[in-house]
């Protein structure tokens, strides 16, 4: 059974400090890597996607994928309250629908 | 409009209702899906479509009757619910059934079964 394992957290960390957030998969022959922000009581919202090993940079966000090690991860840089979300790492395997992970609850203090 | 679209927004329901939620994309794809979130549980799939047909159902309660007349509209149909039922039920859409490109969802409805 395909499973993306997350840790729950919560994660917290203080304004300003960079928020690593991780997300590991069991297919190897998984292509593509999403992750999504959910604010409480709302629904998820796709912040970043990658398909490639390697790094890849939108504003504060970086993604970062090792395909070898299975593992994919999100970076947040000068961390704000409002990124205090649940982050939900996605990962597709082919012809199947989405395997999303439980997620992992950010915390940012001010 | 632009996006998915989900309505109602709110649901409070009786367990002998009979209810519909309604969920409507603009964005030309071609697989739909239904998602419920419980309370601090992971979204679970419930039902797939690919250009209209059925293509996945997760061993739901025959209780939730999923409906998708055509590509860019899908519905579930909801009768005798059970208290436990109550959640955060989402639609999403995707260009194809394998999600390559990701999802996008809608707001969701928030369903209170009492």
């Amino acid at each position: 059974q395909k499973e993306v394992e997350q840790n729950s957290g919560p994660l917290s960390v203080p304004e300003g400090a960079i928020a690593s957030l991780n997300c590991t998969y069991s297919d190897r022959v998984s292509q593509s890597f999403f992750w999504y922000r959910q604010y409480s009581g709302k629904s998820p919202e796709l912040i970043m996607s990658i398909y490639s090993n390697g790094d890849k940079e939108d504003g504060r966000f970086t993604a970062q994928l090792n395909k070898a090690s299975q593992y994919v991860s999100l970076l947040i840089r000068d961390s704000q309250p409002s990124d205090s979300a649940t982050y939900l790492c996605a990962v597709n395997s082919g012809n199947t629908p989405l395997v999303f992970g439980k997620g992992t609850r950010l915390s940012v203090i001010a | 409009e632009t996006g998915v679209t989900q309505t109602p927004r709110h649901l409070v329901m009786g367990m002998t209702n009979k209810k519909s939620l309604k969920c409507e994309q603009h964005l030309g794809h071609n697989a739909m899906y239904w998602y419920k979130q419980s309370a601090k549980k992971p979204l679970e799939l419930m039902f797939v479509y690919s250009l209209e047909e059925r293509v996945e159902n997760n061993s739901v309660p025959s209780r939730f009757s999923p409906e998708c007349p055509n590509s860019s509209h899908l519905f579930l149909h909801l009768h005798t619910l059970q208290p436990e039922d109550s959640a955060l039920y989402l639609c999403a859409s995707s260009q194809d059934s394998t999600g390559v490109y990701g999802y996008t969802f809608g707001s969701g409805t928030r369903l209170t079964v009492v």
